[in-house]
């Protein structure tokens, strides 16, 4: 069966501190993975896809950066934190040809 | 600039009544609609979808309506239950891309 982790779950880091966020999908091969974040009281926001093993889109210029060493895994990382960095991010992938992206746990990020 | 709108932040309604989420969008170049369910601190969890080649579609409960000339979209809840009380969120993904555009979310209450 397909399934998708992400960890940590929750992460309270300080202004300035470097962030790594983990995403692996099992069961399926080659999928397209995506990061979203969804800031207080404001929707999903696309942050990144891939569509490949090292094949990055970005969608918002920010403090972020994606990476996608294997094939599914992807990454989600910072080398300063800001306070607007606060969130929860979420990673996604399509498990099937039906359209509809399948979500992880989420990851809770609190920068102070 | 936001593609994909909803424009009610929140919606109360009574259990057993219909619940009418909207949604609107601006760019005639989306070909696939999506609706999720997110509860706080999970991922959203998918529930409905339509094609941009139809107007309609229904799954038990759940009937998404897809109105190209308005650029609009709604999902119907029928009956209601306490348990849809979420935030939905709608969605649209571009013709040929991989990228999937959500709205800012509607906070449903169904008041038992």
């Amino acid at each position: 069966s397909q399934t998708i982790h992400q960890w940590p779950a929750t992460l309270v880091q300080p202004v300035g501190s470097p962030l790594s966020l983990e995403c692996t999908v099992e069961g399926t091969s080659n999928p397209n993975l995506y990061w979203y974040r969804q800031a207080a009281g404001r929707g999903l926001q696309l942050l990144f896809y891939s569509v490949g093993i090292g094949q990055i889109s970005s969608e918002v210029p920010q403090n972020l950066s994606a990476s996608r060493p294997q094939d599914r895994q992807f990454i989600l990382s910072s080398k300063k934190l800001l306070l607007s960095d606060s969130g929860f991010y979420l990673c996604a992938y399509p498990p099937g040809d039906t359209g509809e992206l399948f979500f992880g746990e989420g990851s809770r990020l609190t920068v102070l | 600039d936001q593609q994909v709108k909803q424009n009610s932040p929140s919606l109360s309604v009574q259990e057993g009544r219909i619940s009418i989420l909207n949604c609107d969008y601006t760019n005639s170049m989306f070909d696939y609609f999506l609706w999720y369910k997110k509860y706080p601190a999970e991922g959203p969890t998918f529930l409905i979808s339509i094609s941009s080649i139809k107007d309609k579609n229904e799954d038990g409960r759940f009937t998404v309506f897809l109105n190209k000339s308005a650029k609009h979209l709604s999902l119907h809840i029928v009956p209601s239950q306490p348990g849809d009380s979420a935030v939905y969120f709608c969605a649209a993904r571009p013709a040929g891309t991989y990228k999937y555009i959500f709205g800012t979310g509607t906070r449903l209450k169904v008041l038992a």
